[in-house]
Parts: C-alpha cells; structure tokens; sequence
C-alpha cells in the first residue's frame, strides 16, 4: 500500500514554457502532499506544502508565481513550473501523507531545461 | 524540529548487518524519529520510524536510547539492493511544522559483496 506515482519521470523543455508534473496517491487519500526538488549531489530540499482544496505553502524563497500548486482532490497535486530556465532544472519529487504522520514518496520528475 | 547528526558514509558486507547511528540530542518530546533512504535518481522510501519504543518491520528495526538522544537503524541482513543514502529525520507530530521533512546530508551506505 501507500504508493505515489508521479508523471513524467522525466521531462526536457526548451526555455520560457512551462511545464507541469502530476503527482498522485494511487491507493489511499491524501490531503497533504509536499513537493521537493533536488539538484545534484544535494538533500532534498521542500519548496511547498500543498492541501486539498485550499492554497499551497511555499517555503522561504520559493516563487510562488513561478512553482504553481494546485491539490484539486484528495489523490492529486499537480506542480507547474512556469516561463522555466535551465536553473530550474532540477529532480522534482512529491510526498503524500498517509495514514497519521507518515509522508511516502513518488518516484521522481527530472526536468531538464535547455 | 530537532537536528540530527549522522556519519556521511558507511560500508558494510552483503550479508552482514548494516547498523547506522543517529544523534538527535535535542528532540522533544513530540517528535518521532523517521528512517528514509533513496537510492540513486530515485524518490525516498520510508523505512521505519518510533517515538520511544524499539520498533521492526519486514525491512528493518530501530533502536531508541531511553534519552532519545540517538537511535540506530538496523538492517538485518544488508544485500547490494541496500546501497543508498540514508536519512534520518526527527519530525514533530504537531504544531506549524507539522509533517514537514527536513532531510540533511545522511549516511552514504555502501554494501560491498
């Protein structure tokens, strides 16, 4: 049980356009999902925490109007990065909490901006 | 949330048991102690995790010193599968915090044949 999926696995978007990632609890709700990104050789790293229904928390230096959330149902959050550059080229993961505290995660987005 | 501290690698023989330690000396009393590793270009998978009592799972067990200032990831029997970056993580169970995931550097395990 528990598993998160996310869609694509990995993704290359040419400079200005957007591109948006599907993360998706497949087998239990969730109404707290969290998106992570991670840059190599790095921790991973929270940008946002996102509700169901209501509007997501981003973190310290995170743009808000660039890395849109939107947690449209209890199995769905989708992120969009927005007008991307090849910085934010980077491995995108999701989390969705389970039963209690327990945060498990999907399998990973590489976007490669060029 | 607490900071942990853990060594940034290990090496263990396939076969043996893989124990990683965690310093967490400044837990509070509301926050579990979680286990994640991630293998390469891949998401996190949970592992275990406690709050005081030793706990075990089909994948691992986990000890908590009486203080819960540390604890110690065990696998049993380590297979070249077992190869990741494992992490240790204190996580409040409540509060504005709450579920948040603050992962620092882990422990490099290598498992050799």
């Amino acid at each position: 049980g528990a598993v998160v999926s996310q869609h694509p696995s990995r993704v290359i978007c040419k400079s200005g356009t957007s591109v948006k990632i599907e993360c998706r609890s497949l087998d239990f709700q969730a109404t707290t999902m969290f998106w992570y990104r991670q840059f190599p050789k790095q921790s991973l790293m929270l940008m946002a925490t996102s509700n169901e229904g209501s509007k997501a928390t981003y973190e310290q230096g995170v743009e808000k109007d660039k890395f849109l959330i939107n947690h449209a149902s209890l199995t769905l959050s989708t992120l969009t990065v927005t007008s991307a550059h090849p910085e934010d080229s980077s491995f995108y993961i999701c989390s969705a909490v389970a039963q209690g505290e327990t945060q498990y995660f999907g399998p990973g987005t590489r976007l490669l901006v060029l | 949330d607490a900071k942990t501290t853990q060594p940034p690698s290990m090496d263990c023989a396939e076969g043996r048991a893989a124990n990683l330690p965690c310093n967490h000396s400044t837990i509070s009393g509301n926050e579990y102690v979680y286990w994640y590793r991630q293998i390469h270009s891949q998401g996190p998978q949970y592992i275990i995790h406690g709050l005081k009592n030793n706990e075990t799972n089909e994948m691992a067990s986990l000890i908590i010193t009486e203080d819960r200032k540390s604890s110690t990831l065990i696998l049993p029997h380590a297979t070249l599968r077992d190869t990741a970056v494992y992490y240790c993580i204190a996580l409040n169970a409540g509060g504005t915090s709450y579920g948040k995931l603050t992962f620092g550097q882990g422990t490099i395990l290598t498992v050799h044949p």
